[in-house]
């Protein structure tokens, strides 16, 4: 159990256009999701972590009106990334974790490669 | 923020051996939560062993167990009869309890058949 899904699993788009990642969780209610950020050959980077039906609380130094996140229901979380610039691209991760599960344990998504053009 | 701190980019191990990584946390806590996660070049992060802070006892999943030392501040992870389907990035990571995980830089494993 605790599947968590990325839509899509790779995308390219074009500087200044928008693009929208959506994290699901498939089979638990996510009470809090998470997108973290991964550069090549890097560690995981915490950007947000959004409770379902609350704005996102952001870590410094991630542009909030850039990187817009939509926590709307139990299930589903979204990653806007505004008029976006070849600076962008990398490797976005989203995980979810409930509190109806003991462990607080994070679940992780498949992950989103973008590339900005 | 507390830090997690692996020391070995990379290790490499002979197929069927045993390798153990390292990894170090820094906390004033007393109750937390430590994870190693893998991710393989798919990328997908698969947890691997977790370990809370309030248990003595080392925890073992088959071929992967840790060696927790509190007072150190200190999480390995030992990997027995290494397969090649090992090799990966690992991560060590520290949960706070809250909503807060803190992952480590990474270390790289090969296998070597």
């Amino acid at each position: 159990g605790a599947v968590v899904s990325q839509h899509p699993s790779r995308v390219i788009c074009k500087s200044g256009t928008s693009v929208k990642i959506e994290c699901r969780s498939l089979d638990f209610q996510a009470t809090t999701m998470f997108w973290y950020r991964q550069f090549p050959k890097q560690s995981l980077m915490l950007m947000a972590t959004s409770n379902e039906g609350s704005k996102a609380t952001y870590e410094q130094g991630v542009e909030k009106d850039k990187f817009l996140i939509n926590h709307a229901s139990l299930t589903l979380s979204t990653l806007t990334v505004t008029s976006a610039h070849p600076e962008d691209s990398s490797f976005y991760i989203c995980s979810a974790s409930s509190r109806d599960r003991s462990t607080y344990e994070q679940y992780f998504g498949p992950g989103t490669r973008l590339t900005v053009t | 923020a507390q830090t997690v701190t692996q020391s070995q980019p990379e290790m490499s191990v002979q197929e069927a051996e045993t390798v153990t990584l390292s990894c170090t946390y820094d906390t004033s806590e007393s109750d937390y939560y430590l994870f190693w996660y893998k991710q393989p070049p798919s990328r997908q992060m698969i947890l691997v062993i977790r370990q809370e802070a309030y248990k003595q006892q080392n925890a073992t999943e088959n071929r992967f167990s840790v060696n927790f030392q509190k007072a150190a501040k200190s999480f390995s992870l030992k990997i027995s009869d290494s397969q090649l389907g090992d090799a990966a990035m690992y991560f060590c990571a520290y949960f706070d309890g809250a909503n807060n995980l803190f992952f480590g830089t990474g270390t790289r494993l090969t296998v070597i058949p």
